[in-house]
This record gives structure tokens, sequence and C-alpha cells, in this order.
């Protein structure tokens, strides 16, 4: 089955301290993936995706992302984490030409990222 | 401003009653999506819509129904059929062959 995991429910770090929030997938072919953040009571806001070429994708608000096939993951990172990045995150991935809904997307259940300061 | 507009933020249904979601697109996109959001399930799909007067069925499309007369409109209809309704729905839109899905800011719907 086509699935999308996110293997962490909450991510604590300190303020300063690199992050990541840890993404894994299990899609036949060559998938698009994506990151979104959410805030209280809002709807998603996109962050990044990777859909080829170079296998580290930059994105909003200082956010990174690797590719790595060999382990089918999608890790989202930062090199120094902020009090306001505390969000939940959501990692997600197109399938490739799912029924003609070729924008369709499968989204991981969602990691609570909490900065301390 | 350009975006996606959901209305109303909140909304109350009693048993039995029906109630509609409003999703109005500026962007100019194509396709239209609409998501719900459940505490540690992810976001999963309602319904879509690619183009004008098509609208194809998603993942837990039951007791839901929708209607694409205009571009830029993708209204959900939340009947009485659908028994757990509480949640946070989110509306989405994308261009037909472009890759990433915008959302709005979301509708949160009470059974009360």
């Amino acid at each position: 089955a086509q699935s999308v995991a996110q293997p962490e429910d909450q991510v604590n770090v300190a303020e300063g301290n690199p992050l990541t929030v840890k993404c894994t997938y299990s899609v036949s072919g060559n998938p698009y993936l994506f990151w979104y953040v959410q805030y209280p009571n809002r709807g998603l806001q996109f962050l990044l995706k990777y859909i080829t070429g170079d296998n580290l994708v930059k994105g909003s608000y200082g956010f990174e992302a690797e590719f790595n096939k060999s382990q089918t993951s999608f890790h989202l990172k930062k090199p120094s984490a902020l009090v306001s990045d505390s969000a939940l995150y959501f990692c997600a991935v197109r399938l490739p030409f799912y029924g003609g809904a070729t924008n369709k997307l499968i989204f991981g259940t969602g990691t609570l990222l909490a900065v301390q300061p | 401003d350009g975006g996606i507009t959901q209305s109303p933020k909140y909304l109350f249904r009693k048993e039995g009653q029906n109630v509609t979601l409003s999703c109005e697109q500026n962007l100019n996109h194509d396709a239209m999506y609409w998501y719900r959001q459940d505490p540690g399930q992810g976001l999963r799909l309602i319904y879509y819509s690619q183009i004008v007067n098509d609208f194809q069925k998603g993942d837990i499309a039951e007791g839901y129904s929708v209607s694409r007369e205009k571009k830029e409109s993708f209204p959900l209809t939340v009947t009485s059929a659908q028994k757990n309704p509480t949640a946070f729905y989110l509306c989405a839109s994308s261009l037909a062959e472009g890759n990433t899905i915008y959302f709005g800011e979301g509708s949160w719907l009470t059974v009360v």
C-alpha cells in the first residue's frame, strides 16, 4: 500500500540547535515529496518540495529537506531552530498518475515541533 | 489579495441537518480539493475537481457532496448521512498541471 510515515509524534529541540523532522514513504515509482507547516487553528502552508534533481531542497523560513531514494526518506531540517518554528509539520507525497488526479496527495499524520527558549 | 477563502470559520450543525462550507479562490487554479483533518490522522481527501462541472470522490466521500459550477468556487455540503462530521475542513487548489497544492485557512464544524 502507498503510504507516508512520520515516526515521531513530537520533536523537542532547544532554540538555536539544529532540528530534524523525519519522513519516510512507500510509493511505487518516482514520487513528488512535500513538506507543509500548520500553525494552531490555521491552514497548511507550503514549505518545500522535491520533484527531481538535487537531493537537497531549500525552502521557506530557512528549512531544507534531503531526499534519499535508497532509504525512501525525505527528512526536514533546519540548522538553527527558532521558538517561532513551533508548529505541526506534515510530510506528503504526490502519487504519480493516480487515477488521473496527478495532484492527489497522501499525508503523514504530522509531527509537532516544540522549540524551547 | 490572491488566495483561498473559506467560510465560515466556525459552524455548528444540529443532528439531521445539512450544512455547506464555502470555498472560493482567485488564483485562477483549475483543480480544487476538500480535505478533512482529525487529530492524529493527518489529512484525508473527501472530493476533488480538476475542471468545472466535474468532480471525483476521494477516500472518504460518504456523507458529503460537492459542486463545481464555477472555476473559482467549490462548496462542500456535509449531509446528515455523515455520522461523525466534527472535524477541521480544509479547502485547497492547484494548477491543473502544477505540482503544489495551496490551502485555505480551514473551517471548524461541530455537531451540537
